[in-house]
């Protein structure tokens, strides 16, 4: 079966670093997505990898290696508005997101 | 801009009621996506669409049925509810199946008793 990991829950501090991990097991790969959902509204498009390595977005930062079908997100200088769900996915064989369950961050003073 | 509108946003029905879910989308999408989110679980597609007039069943699409007889619009119907469809639905849509992120609608939370 296809399986998307990630941890359920992780607090930060303001001002601090937070990485989510994101492991894979899927049928084919065609590319990994993170996006953001604060509670109660849309996910949100954050970053898409394709290809091993880093990409970086502003604050943000997704790494990808498709060797150990592992992926992390970097959030750098961590502000209160960043306390949201993470949300892994990848796009399989068939061109369908799979989805992760989602990391809740929480973001202390 | 309005992206993607969802209609309606809360909804509760008995079981054995029918409804149907209404998603519109103004970006001239292509692909358009229905989603059921639960607690605890990543979010799962219950039926997508190509373009107009096509459809296609996702992983969980047992008990819903979909429309696109325009491309803006994307219909999600539950023929006879049941308890286990209590649920956030989210509607997306996507200009391509591949490196094009998805786009989504505010959900619609919907219980059934």
């Amino acid at each position: 079966g296809q399986n998307i990991d990630q941890p359920t829950e992780m607090t930060a501090t303001e001002g601090a670093i937070v990485q989510i991990n994101c492991t894979y097991q899927t049928s084919g790969f065609n590319g990994l997505f993170w996006y953001q959902q604060h509670a109660g509204e849309a996910p949100t498009f954050l970053s898409y990898n394709v290809l091993d390595g880093l990409e970086e977005k502003g604050r943000f930062s997704s790494f990808l290696s498709r060797s150990k079908g592992y992926s992390y997100l970097l959030l750098k200088e961590l502000q209160m508005k960043d306390s949201a769900s993470y949300l892994c996915a990848v796009l399989d064989s068939n061109y369908q997101l799979i989805w992760g369950a989602g990391t809740k961050l929480i973001i202390k003073p | 801009n309005a992206g993607v509108t969802q209609t309606p946003k809360f909804r509760v029905l008995k079981t054995g009621q029918s409804m149907t879910l209404l998603c519109a989308q103004d970006m001239n999408h292509e692909y358009m996506y229905w989603y059921r989110q639960d607690p605890g679980m990543g979010l799962r597609l219950i039926h997508y669409s190509v373009g107009e007039g096509t459809t296609a069943k996702g992983e969980v699409p047992d008990g819903y049925n979909v429309s696109r007889l325009k491309k803006q619009n994307f219909l999600l119907g539950l023929e006879s509810a049941a308890p286990s469809q209590t649920s956030v639905y989210f509607c997306a849509s996507s200009q391509d199946r591949d490196a094009q992120p998805q786009h989504f609608g505010d959900g619609t939370r919907l219980s059934i008793l």
